[in-house]
């Protein structure tokens, strides 16, 4: 499968607890995104990289919500200090220059924090 | 700022009858449009896009959707729907030139029954 990957598919963690996501994009992808989908609701843009570098993050990431790619191949989205209105799903996309509005998603990751 | 209003929230239809999900869009500037599908238990896969030139475009499943320009709408239409299309619609848009980010409606649940 050469699809887009993330891991752990599911992450059940106590409030106060760090928690990190895995995602790996297609293999020629240069662009890379992390959105957040709550229940009922559409996904929401968190953070974009272009290779190696973060050029996007929206206000709904807040400090701390940290996102890394190293070496443009995969990204990790870590939280610190979870809380309860973090439980959602995380979802990584990513597309290549030349289709760079062709998004394909991932399976995502359900944090569940109690 | 740009937002994206799918108008209704779960669509019930019958097997082989039409159906029309209904999503606007907000935006001063030029935008791409996109429609997502996610199935149960599967990852968001793009349905069909409008980027420029046609204002109707089809998908390979017999979705269509056309670009409303002066009404800032793009509905998503099936002359006969199948169970197999029961899934979440979403409805997003990302700026024309910008760093391809999605902006997402709420989603929109098409239930097909027998």
């Amino acid at each position: 499968d050469t699809g887009v990957s993330q891991d752990p598919r599911h992450k059940i963690t106590k409030r106060g607890q760090n928690v990190t996501f895995r995602c790996d994009p297609i293999s020629e992808h240069n662009r890379l995104y992390w959105y957040r989908q709550t229940l009922g609701q559409g996904p929401e843009f968190l953070t974009y990289f272009q290779n190696e570098a973060q050029l996007e993050k929206s206000r709904l990431l807040s400090d701390r919500f940290s996102a890394e790619r190293p070496k443009g191949s995969f990204s990790t989205l870590e939280i610190q200090r979870t809380e309860q209105g973090d439980s959602a799903m995380y979802l990584c996309a990513s597309s290549s220059g030349q289709t760079a509005y062709e998004q394909y998603f991932g399976p995502g990751t359900r944090l569940t924090v109690t | 700022a740009q937002s994206v209003t799918q108008l209704d929230s779960q669509v019930p239809v019958f097997e082989e009858a039409p159906v029309e999900l209904r999503c606007n869009y907000s935006s001063s500037v030029s935008v791409y449009l996109f429609w997502y599908v996610q199935y149960p238990n599967q990852g968001l896969q793009l349905l069909l896009k409008y980027l420029s030139g046609s204002t109707l475009v089809k998908s390979i499943n017999g979705f269509e959707a056309e670009f409303n320009k002066s009404q800032t709408s793009f509905h998503l239409r099936k002359p006969s729907v199948h169970i197999s299309d029961t899934a979440e619609y979403f409805c997003a848009v990302s700026l024309s030139g910008n760093t391809g980010k999605l902006i997402f409606g709420q989603g929109t649940t098409l239930q097909v029954k027998p």
